[in-house]
């Protein structure tokens, strides 16, 4: 497959468990983004990568999320302790160079915390 | 403040007659404007873009939208709307610079489309 995957694609959590989510991007895509997007609402930005670097967190709503791209290729969004609130679709989305900023989604993450 | 406005919540249109889909943005400096598309437990699917150059941009699925600058617009337009075209359709538009470079999205709330046969 030539295209962004996520999987899972549906979680269900208690409330207070820890949950990870993963993104594999385009092959060779330098960039990767993390989105949440909350029932009835357009994408919101989490954050964003730039092959193994961690540029910009400034979307993450608390310190109990945490994003990581170790090899500059999968990422990982883990939320621990959950909470109801939580409750949104995560969208990953790469982009490659020479691309003119196009990118990417995969289908989502939908969490759903209990 | 860097924004973007879909004023419509929903759009309704028959099958076979043109649609309209408004997006209006706030960014400081040249806007890139992209339109997305959501199906149903699906992501998002890249429709088009302007980044510079013609005003009439065309994509895929037989869209296009037209970047009006002194209006701040890029409205999605087809000339001819398909059953199939139902989904729900999102403009963004890049932001400006920031410490992380990171050209991340700013995004609408997104607009329903409904074709009715």
């Amino acid at each position: 497959g030539a295209g962004v995957s996520q999987s899972p694609r549906y979680k269900v959590a208690k409330r207070g468990q820890d949950v990870a989510l993963r993104c594999d991007p385009i092959s060779g895509h330098v960039s990767l983004f993390w989105y949440q997007q909350a029932l009835g609402q357009g994408p919101e930005f989490l954050t964003y990568f730039q092959n193994e670097a961690q540029l910009d967190k400034s979307g993450l709503p608390s310190d109990r999320f945490f994003a990581e791209r170790p090899e500059g290729s999968v990422s990982t969004l883990k939320i621990q302790r959950t909470q109801q609130e939580d409750s949104a679709v995560y969208l990953c989305a790469s982009r490659g160079t020479g691309q003119q900023e196009t990118q990417y989604f995969g289908p989502g993450t939908r969490l759903l915390v209990l | 403040a860097q924004s973007v406005a879909q004023p419509e919540d929903q759009v309704n249109v028959a099958e076979g007659n043109p649609l309209t889909v408004k997006c209006t943005y706030s960014v400081s400096g040249n806007p890139y404007l992209f339109w997305y598309v959501q199906y149903p437990n699906r992501g998002l699917q890249f429709l088009l873009k302007y980044i510079t150059g013609d005003n009439l941009v065309k994509g895929s699925y037989g869209f296009e939208a037209e970047f009006n600058k002194s209006q701040t617009s890029f409205h999605l337009k087809k000339p001819s709307a398909l059953v199939s075209d139902s989904a729900l359709y999102f403009c963004a538009v890049r932001a400006a610079l920031n410490a992380g470079n990171n050209r991340k999205l700013i995004w609408g709330l997104g607009t329903s489309l409904a074709v009715n046969p």
